[in-house]
Order: structure tokens, then sequence, then C-alpha cells
């Protein structure tokens, strides 16, 4: 069954990195990770997506390790506004089924 | 458009009625897709279309789910006999193509159902 999970919640202090991951053990060799931020009351917003090693974009990184069962989402020097919920999706070519992980609550405190 | 719309915006509904949520994608958009997320919970993926190819339904959580698209344009979602369990926001993304595209989403609707 495929199935993506992340770690509930996470704290932070403005200026500090932040590393979140995701876990999908049944990703199969064609699947991307995309992930994904929202804030309440807001649909979600596009991060950054990753096939396999690292991808760096003006707001994030994504490390993907080589046998691709996790990915972890990196933000640079969080500040107040990166106070959000973060989502990984995979999906997953086997079925075409796009699984978003369970999300991590991230606080970024002051 | 600007961006991915949805109507309407909240929906409170007797349990048993039916009720329709539209979605407008990004124009040029191919690929549209419908989302479920309960109170305090993660998105499910309930189903999606590509251009005119028939969509997968099996994401659906049962056949009181429906949802049809003309072409690439509006889709809507349609829920027969509504459930209290079925009050949530439905979102709708749409993106250029399938797979490896950025989804953009729409700001969702609202149903509530009592």
């Amino acid at each position: 069954l495929a199935k993506t999970t992340q770690p509930i919640s996470m704290d932070s202090y403005e200026g500090q990195e932040v590393n979140i991951t995701c876990s999908h053990n049944n990703i199969a060799t064609n699947d991307y990770i995309t992930w994904y931020q929202q804030f309440p009351s807001q649909g979600p917003r596009f991060i950054i997506q990753g096939y396999k090693t690292k991808v760096t974009n003006e707001v994030a990184s994504l490390f993907i390790p080589a046998d691709r069962k996790s990915s972890t989402l990196s933000l640079p020097r969080v500040s107040l506004s990166d106070t959000a919920v973060y989502y990984c999706l995979v999906l997953f070519s086997g079925t075409y089924k796009y699984i978003f992980g369970t999300g991590t609550r991230l606080k970024v405190l002051a | 458009g600007a961006g991915v719309s949805q109507s309407p915006s909240n929906k409170v509904t007797e349990k048993g009625k039916d009720v329709e949520l539209r979605c407008d994608p990004i124009s040029g958009h191919t690929a549209l897709y419908w989302y479920r997320q309960r109170l305090g919970q993660g998105l499910e993926f309930l189903i999606y279309f590509q251009g005119n190819s028939a969509p997968d339904k099996s994401g659906l959580p049962s056949d009181r789910f429906s949802a049809e698209r003309t072409g690439e344009s509006v889709s809507t979602l349609t829920i027969q006999r509504t459930q209290q369990e079925d009050s949530a926001v439905y979102l709708c993304a749409s993106s250029q193509g399938q797979g490896l595209y950025e989804q953009y989403f729409g700001p969702g609707t609202r149903l509530t159902v009592t």
C-alpha cells in the first residue's frame, strides 16, 4: 500500500535551518517527490520537486538519498512567515495515485 | 484566468441532500485534480483528469461521489445523499500536464453537512 509519513510537528526559531523528512518506502523508479506549503484556509503551494540526489531553488533544498525511500526538505534561515504545514507528495506511477504525506506543522518562534 | 477558482467557497447542506462543487482550472492546463481535506488532516486524493482520457475513479471514497470534466475546462464534483462524514474542504488543482508538473491549487470549497 502506497504511503508517505512525516513528523506531525516541529518548532524552530527564526534564522535557523529546518529539515523536514518524509518517508515513502514504496517509491518506484519513476516516481517524483514534490513538497508543498499550506497556510490556514488556503490551498497548498508548490515549493520544490526532485527525483534523486539534491535539488535547490531560491526558497529550499531537497535531499533524496540513493535508495529514495525518504526525502528531506531543507528550509534555510526560516522566518515567522514560514509557519505553515508542509506536505510531501509522491505520484506512485504504478497505481497513478497522488499520495500526500501526513503533513508537518512547522511553527517558527521569534 | 489568473488562478484556479472554485465555487462556492462555503456550502452548508442537510444530510441526504446532493451537492455540486465547481472548479475552473487555469486556462491551458490539461490536468485537473480533486482532493479532500478533513479538518486538521492531510489531503486525500480523489480523482484526476488528463485531457480527454477517462479518469481513474478508484480514489473516490464511495459511489455517492462522482466527477465530470468537459474537455480541458470546468470540472464538477458531485456528492449525492451527503453524510456528515463528507464534511471537509474540497480542493481542486490543475497543472500543465500530469506527473512532473507543478499543481496549482484553488482556495477550496468548505462543505458542512448538518
